[in-house]
Formats: structure tokens, C-alpha cells, sequence
């Protein structure tokens, strides 16, 4: 079968430095996405990642190991407003579906 | 440009009748997804189509759910005879035209079952 492990909650500080995980075993990879979802709203797009390393996108950034199965997503200088879910999803070759972790709830105390 | 467009917001049924999920794609975009998330679980793929063509309905229960996307107007998804497990919140996603394309995701349905 397919499997997507991450978390399933975190806590952090304002200003501080978050890293969320992610293990997948699936049989075939392509590419691996990072979504944010806010409670009650619709996933937000936030990274992809096909090939080994890191992808830097502001205060956010995604790592890839594909022959570890392993990715992270890093949060730096977190806002009040980074609190949701992340969601970690993985694509194989030849089909379009995500497969979807169950999110890692993230807060964000002051 | 609008994104993913979906319709209603929440929708209550009871057991035994129908619901009606609407999805309009972003513009430009002819692939859609659509994906349930239960309660505490991750999203869940049902079915992917293009205009007038299911192409994978693999995640959808072979009975009671049905999903179109005619050549005019949004996607469908339809439940028969709602079941409280039903009971979930559905997300229509679209990309455009290569089907390995970034899917955007609408805002969801939330269903509840009575």
C-alpha cells in the first residue's frame, strides 16, 4: 500500500523555526507537494519537490531525499498566522491523484 | 482570475436523501479532482475528470456516488440516499492542461448527515 507519515501536531513560538516532516513508502514516486490549510478553508499550495534538495521560497522551504522517502518543510520567523495544517502529498508516475499524509497541525504561540 | 469555485459551502441532508456538490475550475483549467477528508483523516482521492470524461473513479464507492463534468457548467458530485457516514467535508481541485499540473483547491463542501 501507500503510506504518508507526518506528526500530527506541533507547537512553536512566535519568531522561532519550525521543521515538519514527512516519510512516504509508495510504490513509484514522481513528486512530492506541500499544502497549507487553515481551518474551515481550501489547501493552499506552498512547494514541490522532484528532485534531492532544498527548495527556498521566502520565510518557507522544502527538502527532498528521495531515497530516504523523506522530505521537511521549514518555517522561519513564524507568524500567529502560520498556525494550520500542512499537508504533505506525493505523486507517482503516470497517475495525477495525491496521495495525502494526514496533515500536521501546527500552532503558533505568542 | 477567480479560483476554484465551490457550491454550497455546507449543506445538511438526512439519511436517505440527496446531495449535490457543485465545482466551477479556475479559468483555463479542464482537469478536475475531487477529494473527501473525513474527520482527523487526510484528503482522500474519488475521481478525476476532464470535459465529458471520467478518466479515474477509483476512490469513489462503487454505489450511491456519481460525478460528471459536462462540457458546460461545473462538475458534479452526486450522493444518493446520504448515509451519517457520508458525513465529510469534499474538495474539488483543478489544474490545467497537463494533467501532472499543480492541482488548486477549492474552499469545500461540508456535508453533514442528520
Amino acid at each position: 500500500g501507500q503510506n504518508i507519515d507526518q506528526p500530527t501536531e506541533m507547537t512553536a513560538t512566535e519568531g522561532a523555526i519550525v521543521q515538519i516532516n514527512c516519510t512516504y513508502q509508495t510504490s513509484g514516486f514522481n513528486g512530492l507537494f506541500w499544502y497549507q490549510q487553515h481551518a474551515g478553508e481550501a489547501p493552499t499550495f506552498l512547494s514541490y519537490n522532484v528532485l534531492d534538495g532544498l527548495e527556498e521560497k521566502g520565510r518557507f522551504s522544502s527538502f527532498l531525499s528521495r531515497s530516504k522517502g523523506y522530505s521537511y518543510l521549514l518555517l522561519k520567523e513564524l507568524q500567529m498566522k502560520d498556525s494550520a495544517s500542512y499537508l504533505c502529498a506525493v505523486t507517482r508516475p503516470g497517475t495525477y491523484k495525491y496521495i495525502f499524509g494526514t496533515g500536521t497541525r501546527l500552532k503558533v504561540l505568542a | 482570475n477567480a479560483g476554484v469555485m465551490q457550491n454550497p459551502r455546507h449543506l445538511v441532508r438526512r439519511r436517505g436523501q440527496e446531495a449535490r456538490l457543485r465545482c466551477s475550475p479556475m479559468k483555463g483549467h479542464s482537469h478536475v479532482y475531487w477529494y473527501r477528508q473525513l474527520p482527523e483523516e487526510g484528503l482522500k482521492f474519488m475521481v478525476y475528470l476532464q470535459k465529458e470524461n471520467i478518466i479515474d473513479e477509483s476512490g469513489m464507492p462503487k454505489e450511491r456516488f456519481s460525478a460528471e463534468f459536462p462540457k458546460e457548467g461545473p462538475s458534479i458530485l452526486r450522493i444518493q440516499q446520504v448515509v451519517r457516514g457520508d458525513s465529510a467535508a469534499y474538495f474539488c481541485a483543478s489544474s490545467p492542461e497537463r494533467s501532472t499540473d499543480t492541482q488548486y483547491f477549492g474552499p469545500g463542501t461540508r456535508l453533514t448527515v442528520l
